[in-house]
């Protein structure tokens, strides 16, 4: 199975800050068939993008993905309070559909 | 707007089976997939298994194969996971989702709000 692997750790930031998170697949991606979502406490996970690099329908333009094959990339250009939560990755080129850990973005 | 609604959360002993249903709504419901993955305290996510909704066919994810069912009513456009012989690390926040479009292995858009399932004796 794929695994995908999360970098960096929990991050704290300060709001207006930028964030960039990691995902690295253990083997290349079909058609870059990766998501990213958010998740915060006690509520059901968001997705963010698909595709690697497209917004879904009314997500902010501030959160944008990239990558392609192995690498893939989450950037928040300017952290808003609303912004702190948890964000994982998620491939679907191959079953089973796998996760990353997720990475942490609490307020310093 | 599209929404998927699972059954409450529900407490089980070592060994005892749990049904979670998921009813969805918005959509027709026979023209995307439905998956199940589940969230272990301070864990990622796993994925548990898919249902056609159309024509009922599934398929599981290899560590749940000889225990999970998937079912699905379309009269109550409702989709239910039932899970055998649990285990107390079977404890989880179990999520349905709607796979994108009409392949069945796709981007996860919407998410159940998620059942919690304890398993202690």
């Amino acid at each position: 199975e794929i695994v995908l692997t999360q970098s960096p750790g929990p991050l704290s930031l300060s709001p207006g800050e930028r964030v960039t998170v990691s995902c690295r697949a253990s083997q290349s991606l079909r058609d870059n068939n990766l998501a990213w979502y958010q998740q915060k406490p006690g509520q059901a996970p968001r997705l963010l993008i698909y595709g690697a690099s497209s917004r879904a329908t009314g997500i902010p333009d501030r959160f944008s993905g990239s990558g392609s094959g192995t690498d893939f990339t989450l950037t928040i250009s300017s952290l808003e309070p609303e912004d702190f939560a948890v964000y994982f990755c998620q491939q679907y080129s191959f079953s089973p559909l796998t996760f990353g850990r997720g990475t942490k973005v609490e307020i310093k | 707007q599209v929404q998927l609604v699972q059954s409450g959360a529900d407490m089980k002993k070592p060994g005892a089976s749990v049904n979670v249903s998921c009813t969805a709504s918005g959509y027709v419901f026979t023209t995307y997939y439905i998956h199940w993955v589940r969230q272990a305290p301070g864990q990622g996510f796993q994925w548990m298994g898919i249902i056609n909704p159309g024509g009922g066919s599934t398929s599981y994810g290899q560590s749940f194969q000889d225990r999970i069912t998937l079912t699905r009513d379309t009269s109550t456009s409702t989709v239910h996971m039932e899970l055998r012989n649990l285990r107390s690390d079977d404890t989880a926040v179990y999520y349905c989702v709607r796979s994108f479009g009409d392949y069945p292995f796709n981007w996860f858009d919407p998410w159940g709000q998620g059942t919690l399932v304890t398993v202690s004796s």
